[in-house]
């Protein structure tokens, strides 16, 4: 199947702090890739959408300029929590959607462990 | 909206064989995706349905009735690696992105 790569998988940060997080498709073009947040024995919420060489659209809820998402190239997008607070800490996953696909399914990345001090 | 419901919790006994349910309420059915999470890990793909029936992959079977709004997710000779959060995910209307239930957590002992 499909690979996703995030990095880094786990960051600890101060804060105030900002934390950027990376998603690339590594065997795949990804038009299309999604951030979602998961707190401990929570379901994956969706945070947003990323689309290639537009602006990503955020869910109800989400603060755009404080999660920054940037998509620039086919394969990468990048998340970018500003200004980090305790309660920003969570497991960030990224996945990325393969049109190739025989489901048309969406693969994840590994994750993203962030805990804010 | 989507009301997506499956059980918090199950367990098992190695070697044994489970069926984790999901109910769900949407209009504009387009999908169910069952995933498997293993704590602290992200969801592995496991199979998706959108027609009526059975789908089968080793040891892995998933169910779906679109007029009873349920899907099933059998696990036949359990192993203990098999020990993980199973997540039911459903796709609606137009929206290529499926909403996910809270998972079940199975615990699989020997």
């Amino acid at each position: 199947g499909a690979v996703v790569s995030q990095h880094p998988s786990r960051v600890i940060c101060k804060s105030g702090t900002s934390v950027k997080i990376e998603c690339r498709s590594l065997d795949f073009q990804a038009t299309t890739m999604f951030w979602y947040r998961q707190f401990p024995k929570q379901s994956l919420m969706l945070m947003a959408t990323s689309n290639e060489g537009s602006k990503a659209t955020y869910e109800q809820g989400v603060e755009k300029d404080k999660f920054l998402i940037n998509h620039a190239s086919l394969t990468l997008s990048t998340l970018t929590v500003t200004s980090a607070h305790p309660e920003d800490s969570s497991f960030y996953i990224c996945s990325a959607r393969d049109l190739g696909a025989s489901t048309d399914t969406q693969y994840f990345g590994p994750g993203t462990r962030l805990t804010v001090l | 909206g989507q009301n997506i419901d499956q059980p918090t919790e199950m367990t098992a006994t190695e070697g044994a064989i489970v069926q984790i349910n999901c109910t769900y309420q949407t209009s504009g059915f387009n999908g169910l995706f069952w995933y498997q999470q293993h704590a602290g890990e992200a969801p592995t793909f496991l199979s998706y349905n959108v027609l009526d029936g059975l789908e089968e992959k080793g040891r892995f079977s998933s169910f779906l009735s679109r007029s009873k709004g349920y899907s099933y997710l059998l696990l036949k000779e359990l192993q203990m690696k098999d020990s993980a959060s199973y997540l039911c995910a459903v796709r609606s209307g137009g929206s290529y992105i499926p909403t996910f239930g809270r998972g079940t957590s199975l615990i699989v002992h020997p």
